[in-house]
């Protein structure tokens, strides 16, 4: 299947700071990323849609600018977690749509990246 | 506005046991619908999908049939292994083309 895959895995980092989260679709072009984000025990909370070339679609109750996306090329999505304090530590998820999936809605997701802010 | 629900977990079982985890669902018109899985320490994989009515999901040993009368999609499997263990997703498709998860089930499997 379609391998998507994020960068880092792994972050721990200041409150305060920013931090960028790289998702990539490594071997398609994907138009729609969706970012999602999940909290110990708990279920995927969507959080936006990217689109490239366009600006991110928000979901209700999820802040546009702490949560920053950018979709800059058809194989790359970025969320940047703008000054970030320890409630923003979570698990982010990205999932790429694959075209040829058709209109099923099938995603291939990345591997999680995990944020922990001290 | 569209949802799942998944049966409570955590749910341990024995090797070689048969697996039921129960998912139903909310939704306008006639959604897809997916069960995914996520194995220790990784990211999310695609472990069935049904896309209308009836139409039965396998995969791996498991099997989830699509039932619009009942607004369910449970997954089965016959003979349970260790190597199964994992939190499983049910979800659906929104018209939108989103996903919506259910709360997840955490399955584990006692050689």
């Amino acid at each position: 299947g379609a391998v998507v895959s994020q960068h880092p895995s792994r972050v721990i980092c200041k409150s305060g700071t920013s931090v960028k989260i790289e998702c990539r679709s490594l071997d398609f072009q994907a138009t729609t990323m969706f970012w999602y984000r999940q909290f110990p025990k708990q279920s995927l909370m969507l959080m936006a849609t990217s689109n490239e070339g366009s600006k991110a679609t928000y979901e209700q109750g999820v802040e546009k600018d702490k949560f920053l996306i950018n979709h800059a090329s058809l194989t790359l999505s970025t969320l940047t977690v703008a000054s970030a304090h320890p409630e923003d530590s979570s698990f982010y998820i990205c999932s790429a749509r694959w075209v040829a999936g058709g209109n099923t809605g099938e995603l291939f997701f990345g591997e999680g990246s995990r944020l922990t802010v001290l | 506005g569209d949802s799942v629900t998944q049966m409570e977990g955590p749910v341990t079982l024995s090797e070689e046991a048969f697996l039921t985890i129960n998912c139903t669902y909310t939704a306008t018109g006639y959604p897809s619908l997916f069960w995914y899985v996520q194995y220790p320490g990784e990211g999310l994989q695609l472990l069935l999908k049904a896309t209308k009515a009836d139409d039965k999901g396998s995969n791996k040993g498991f099997e989830a049939t699509y039932r619009k009368e009942t607004t369910s999609f449970h997954l089965e499997k016959g003979s349970v292994q260790v190597s199964d263990s994992a939190v499983y997703f049910c979800a659906l498709s929104s018209p939108a083309q989103k996903l919506v998860f259910g709360q997840g089930t955490r399955l584990t499997i006692n050689p």
